[in-house]
């Protein structure tokens, strides 16, 4: 069965330094693996997937992440946080050949002027 | 990106009626929509498959005759909370893939909050 662990409830960064929202994942193949965005009262916006390639994937508002299968982790990184990244951030991920798209818990994210 | 939207955004009812919710892809074609539940602080819970042109697919646990899912186009989905209560309020998401392709992005609707009194 696929599973995705956020092992943060929230991490507190300040502005200008980097941050890291840690993700680690389950899946029986070669999985899928995608992180959204939340904002308050808002749907999830897409910030980047890893399908294949390249371990290093880069996405919306600076945001990357790398793909680490040995330790099955897809860890999200900015180099220097805004005080405007402060929202809820899903790790999911999905199997290969199929749709179903499993959800982490979430990590809040608080960037600090 | 592509563009899902939902309707309303925000909708209180009393216990006992039926909420309809709207989910449309606006620039793009959707054969699959994929309808969650979202609780407080909590993560995502995929409530069920829309399938244009079939039945719907629900997930382990979820009551299809409460929660009622018609595709009716290849851009809308609907669903039906019928006689709601309160342990019913909810955020409720949609999102649609745009190619249909295990690959692809999904791209979720804003929400709708249901709030039933």
């Amino acid at each position: 069965a696929q599973s995705v662990a956020q092992p943060e409830d929230q991490v507190n960064v300040a502005e200008g330094n980097p941050l890291t929202v840690k993700c680690t994942y389950s899946v029986s193949g070669n999985p899928y693996l995608f992180w959204y965005v939340q904002y308050p009262n808002r749907g999830l916006q897409f910030l980047l997937k890893y399908i294949t390639g390249d371990n290093l994937v880069k996405g919306s508002y600076g945001f990357e992440a790398e793909f680490n299968k040995s330790q099955t982790s897809f860890h999200l990184k900015k180099p220097s946080a805004l005080v405007s990244d402060s929202a809820l951030y899903f790790c999911a991920v999905r199997d290969t050949g199929g749709f179903k798209t499993i959800f982490g818990a979430g990590t809040r994210l608080f960037v600090k002027a | 990106g592509a563009v899902v939207s939902q309707h309303p955004s925000r909708v209180i009812c009393k216990s006992g009626t039926s909420v309809k919710i709207e989910c449309r892809s606006l620039d793009f074609q959707a054969t699959t929509m994929f309808w969650y539940r979202q609780f407080p602080k909590q993560s995502l819970m995929l409530m069920a498959t829309s399938n244009e042109g079939s039945k719907a697919t629900y997930e382990q646990g979820v009551e299809k005759d409460k929660f009622l899912i018609n595709h009716a186009s290849l851009t809308l989905s609907t669903l039906t909370v019928t006689s709601a209560h309160p342990e019913d309020s909810s955020f409720y998401i949609c999102s649609a893939p745009t190619k249909g392709v295990s690959t692809d992005t999904q791209y979720f609707g804003p929400g709708t909050r249901l709030t039933v009194l």
